[in-house]
Parts: C-alpha cells; sequence; structure tokens
C-alpha cells in the first residue's frame, strides 16, 4: 500500500534551519510529482513547492521562495524540504503529498510534521 | 485573500444535502480541473474529488463534483456527523507554476 512516513520536524530558533524527511513506499516513486503543503495554526492549508518525477523542475509559492528548497533521492525513494532562514510564520504542520495525472490531484498525504518556530 | 473563493462555512443537519462553491475568476476550470479536500481535525487530508468530477476509490457516492466556467462545486448528500470537516479545492496554476488552495469551508452537520 501506499505509504508517506515523514520526519524531520520539531522547535527551531528564527534564522535557523531545517530539513524535512518524506519516505515513500508502496508505488514507484519516481514516477510521481511530489508536494509539500503546510497548516499554520488556525489557518488554512497553503501549497508550498512541487518537485517533477525526475526532478528536472521545481515551483514554490511566494511566501517561501528563495528559503525553501524542495529535492528528491529517487534512489532512496525519499522527498525532503529544507528550510533556511525559518521565521514564525513558517510555524505549520507541514505535509507532503504525492501528485496523480495530470492535473493538481494529491492522491496520498504524510502523516504531517510539526515545525515550531520558536526562540 | 486565495485566488480561489470559498465560503468559509455551510452548515445543514445530518441527512440533507449540502454544497460549496469554489470560483476562480482566472481559470476555467473545464480546461484546468479542480480537486477536493476532505480535512478533519488531528488527521492527513484526503482527497474527495479529482478532475472536477471523479471520485477516488473508497469515496462514497454520496460525494460528487461539478463545475462551469470558472466555478466548481462539491456536493455531500445524506449528509453524516463524520462528514463534519473543512473542505478546500485546488488547482494548478499553468501560467504562475504554482499550486493554488482555496481558503477553505467549515463543514457542520447540525
Amino acid at each position: 500500500q501506499v505509504q508517506l512516513v515523514q520526519s524531520g520536524g520539531g522547535v527551531v530558533q528564527p534564522g535557523r534551519s531545517l530539513r524535512l524527511s518524506c519516505a515513500a513506499s508502496g508505488f514507484i516513486f519516481p514516477n510521481y510529482g511530489m508536494h509539500w503543503v503546510r497548516q499554520a495554526p488556525g489557518k488554512g492549508l497553503e501549497w508550498v513547492a512541487i518537485l517533477w518525477p525526475d526532478g528536472s523542475q521545481e515551483y514554490y509559492a511566494d511566501s517561501v521562495k528563495g528559503r525553501f528548497t524542495i529535492s528528491r533521492d529517487n534512489s532512496k525513494n525519499t522527498l525532503f524540504l529544507q528550510i533556511d532562514g525559518l521565521i514564525v510564520e513558517d510555524t505549520a504542520v507541514y505535509y507532503c503529498a504525492r501528485n496523480s495525472g495530470n492535473y493538481l490531484n494529491f492522491d496520498y498525504w504524510g502523516q504531517g510534521t510539526l515545525v515550531t518556530v520558536s526562540s | 485573500q486565495s485566488v480561489l473563493t470559498q465560503p468559509p462555512s455551510v452548515s445543514a443537519a445530518p441527512g440533507q444535502k449540502v454544497t460549496i462553491s469554489c470560483s476562480g475568476s482566472r481559470f476555467n476550470f473545464g480546461n484546468n480541473p479542480v480537486s477536493w479536500y476532505q480535512h478533519l481535525p488531528g488527521a492527513a487530508p484526503k482527497v474527495v474529488i479529482y478532475d472536477n468530477d471523479k471520485r477516488p476509490s473508497g469515496i462514497p457516492d454520496r460525494f460528487s463534483g461539478s463545475q462551469s466556467g470558472t466555478s466548481a462545486t462539491l456536493g455531500i448528500t445524506g449528509l453524516q456527523t463524520g462528514d463534519e470537516a473543512d473542505y478546500y479545492c485546488g488547482i494548478w496554476d499553468g501560467s504562475l507554476s504554482t499550486g493554488i488552495l482555496g481558503g477553505g469551508t467549515k463543514l457542520t452537520v447540525l
């Protein structure tokens, strides 16, 4: 069965860095685009980033551009999100999600990992 | 404010029907279909409709999707208390190369 298992969240001071991981299993990982989506406390879901199946293209929300880097290791079936220069507004539950088909369709999600930015 | 507009909340009684709208004046949903997500507290979101009107396996046929031009609608019939959740529409904006999610609609089953 398809599984996305996340790790790497925690409490981090402003300005520091953090890397989130999303380990995939149960499907051919290199065949799928992958996203990160987040939800700040009391707010709605916010799309963060996408990475093409082969890693050739990556796109970001304006709110994270320049500070976040999405990457993947297709040999290890793992997606990453590198977050640099953390700010309080990055406090959120972060989800990885698989995209299926030619349009936006998050058909499987990770369990979510909480990132808290606080001094 | 999201470029996909949803009502903040809707409510209906158990057994009744509810619809949730999603409008985006920049998009033609016929050419660029929308997906819908159910988000229960403490759980990961789940897709309930994709490509405007397709239901993933395991989603009951009480859930339906439709679109007309720049507006899409999620319908839920035979409401159950377990349907209480936040619902989001989503689309890929090819011109900006970004994913876009609506602001979310809180469904209350009275």
